[in-house]
C-alpha cells in the first residue's frame, strides 16, 4: 500500500498559520476517523500532536489542530513559533492492526 | 514518566542478523500492545510489526515476513525484534512505539509514545 501524500516542505513566519495536507484514499484517510499527526525534531522521538482526526493529547498546545475532508486530512499550526520547526508526519488506520504513514513534511519557521 | 529505550542496532552485512531490544518503563507493560516502526530518509515511517500483550496476535509488514520475529518478555518489561537475512533496504532507524488500540483491539488508532530509535545499517 502506498504511503499517504504530504508536501515535502512548508514554511511560514513567526505568528503566521500554516497547513499541512495529507492525502490518501477511501481505504485509509477517507474511510476512517483514525488519522493522527506526529512532530519530530532532529534526533528525537516522534511525538503525537493529533489523534483521531482532531483530538489533542494532554499537554499539546492548542495551536495545533486537525481536520479532514474526504480523502485529505490537514494539520494547522497557528501562531507559528521557532520551536515548531521540524518534521511532521500523518498516519491513518488502514486495516486490522495496521497503519500507513505519510512521507513527512519539513516545516521551516522563517 | 513513560520511557522506551531501544538498543542493539549496528552495522551488519547483507544476510546477517541483529536482535533489537526495547526497555519500557513508567507504565504497566503487561497491559499494552507494542510495535516496531522504522524510519528511513527515503521512505519515511513504516510499521514493521505489532504484538499483543499476551503474544496471541502478531502483525508483520509483508517485506519482513519470514525474516523478522517480534517478541516480548513481560516479566522484564522488554520488547524484542529478531532480524534475520537482513537486506540493504532494511537500513533504517528502528523505533519502539506503544500503539493505542480501539474497539476491542481491532483498530490501531495511533502511537502515544515512541523511543528515539536505534540505527540499523545493512551494508557490505
Amino acid at each position: 500500500q502506498s504511503a499517504l501524500t504530504q508536501p515535502a516542505s512548508v514554511s511560514g513566519s513567526p505568528g503566521q498559520s500554516i497547513t499541512i495536507s495529507c492525502t490518501g484514499t477511501s481505504n485509509d484517510v477517507g474511510g476512517y476517523n483514525y488519522v493522527s499527526w506526529y512532530q519530530q525534531h532532529p534526533g528525537k522521538a516522534p511525538k503525537v500532536l493529533i489523534y483521531e482526526v482532531r483530538n489533542r493529547p494532554s499537554g499539546v498546545s492548542n495551536r495545533f489542530s486537525g481536520s479532514k475532508s474526504g480523502n485529505t486530512a490537514s494539520l494547522t499550526v497557528s501562531g507559528l513559533q521557532a520551536e515548531d520547526e521540524g518534521d511532521y508526519y500523518c498516519s491513518s488506520y488502514t486495516s486490522r492492526t495496521t497503519v500507513i504513514f505519510g512521507g513527512g513534511t519539513k516545516l521551516t519557521v522563517l | 514518566e513513560v520511557q522506551l529505550v531501544e538498543s542493539g542496532g549496528g552495522l551488519v552485512q547483507p544476510g546477517g542478523s541483529l536482535r533489537l531490544s526495547c526497555a519500557a518503563s513508567g507504565f504497566n507493560f503487561n497491559n499494552y500492545w507494542m510495535s516496531w516502526v522504522r524510519q528511513t530518509p527515503g521512505k519515511g515511517l513504516e510499521l514493521v510489526a505489532n504484538l499483543k500483550q499476551d503474544g496471541s496476535e502478531i502483525y508483520y509488514v509483508d517485506s519482513v515476513k519470514g525474516r523478522f520475529t517480534i517478541s516480548r518478555d513481560n516479566a522484564k518489561n522488554s520488547l524484542f525484534l529478531q532480524m534475520n537475512n537482513l537486506r540493504a533496504e532494511d537500513t533504517a532507524i528502528y523505533h519502539c512505539a506503544r500503539p493505542v488500540m480501539r474497539y476491542f483491539d481491532w483498530i490501531l488508532s495511533h502511537f502515544d509514545y515512541w523511543g528515539r530509535g536505534t540505527l540499523v545499517t545493512v551494508s557490505s
